[in-house]
């Protein structure tokens, strides 16, 4: 089957650093992709999406970059604080799929 | 709005017991989902619907039953309990299966 997943499961940085969480996927028709934040106990929780006619696109401190060529997606997180400690998922839909694809997950650690 | 709810929070069952697990959104949403997540891992679709009165299987569906009798509401029920099923369920609901998916609190299963 197809698949989504994460080049790192465990990812530490320092409070204050940028963070780069990266995601590979094998699906070409994949053209929605979603990264979601999971903290401990909790449900994962939306963080930012791109469609892929985008290549980039910023939120509040995170940033989400599409690479179709080598088909591949990052999260980018500006200034880490110890509040972004958690698992973090992408996950990926194509057009004509019902259903989404998630990949394994990165856990961050935020050292203060 | 509350969102997505699950109930229960946490449930031990014995082997082959059967129960349903509940899920429940106030947002209109025509999707929703079912997934299970096991340790270290990420979410694994079991049942998807995509509109009241139709659903559809996910990547790991056996065991697991569901309906979608109204738009508010999506159980999954469990058959006859099985140790393999022990793991944290976790409902979702979307606009489409295009868009971001808010998902529940989970429900923590224990099978003995």
């Amino acid at each position: 089957g197809e698949n989504v997943g994460l080049h790192l499961p465990t990812l530490s940085v320092q409070e204050g650093d940028n963070s780069i969480i990266n995601c590979a996927y094998s699906n070409s028709a994949s053209d929605y992709f979603i990264w979601y934040k999971q903290e401990s106990g909790k449900g994962p929780q939306f963080i930012i999406d791109i469609r892929s006619n985008m290549d980039k696109r910023q939120g509040q401190r995170v940033t989400v970059l599409l690479n179709k060529t080598v088909k591949h997606l990052s999260l980018q997180i500006a200034a880490t604080q110890p509040g972004d400690s958690a698992v973090y998922f992408c996950a990926e839909r194509a057009f004509n799929a019902g259903k989404s694809t998630f990949g394994d997950g990165t856990t961050l650690t935020v050292k203060p | 709005n509350a969102g997505v709810t699950q109930t229960p929070k946490f449930q031990v069952l014995k082997t082959g017991q059967s129960m349903t697990l509940q899920c429940a959104q106030d947002m209109n949403h025509e999707y929703m989902s079912w997934y299970r997540q096991d340790p270290g891992m990420g979410l694994r679709l079991i049942h998807y619907s995509v509109g009241a009165g139709i659903t559809d299987q996910g990547e790991v569906p056996n065991g697991y039953n569901v309906s979608r009798s109204t738009t508010e509401d999506f159980p999954l029920r469990l058959l006859s309990a099985a140790p393999s099923q022990t793991s944290v369920y976790f409902c979702a609901s979307s606009y489409s299966h295009r868009d971001e998916q808010f998902f529940g609190p989970g429900t923590r299963l224990t099978v003995l």
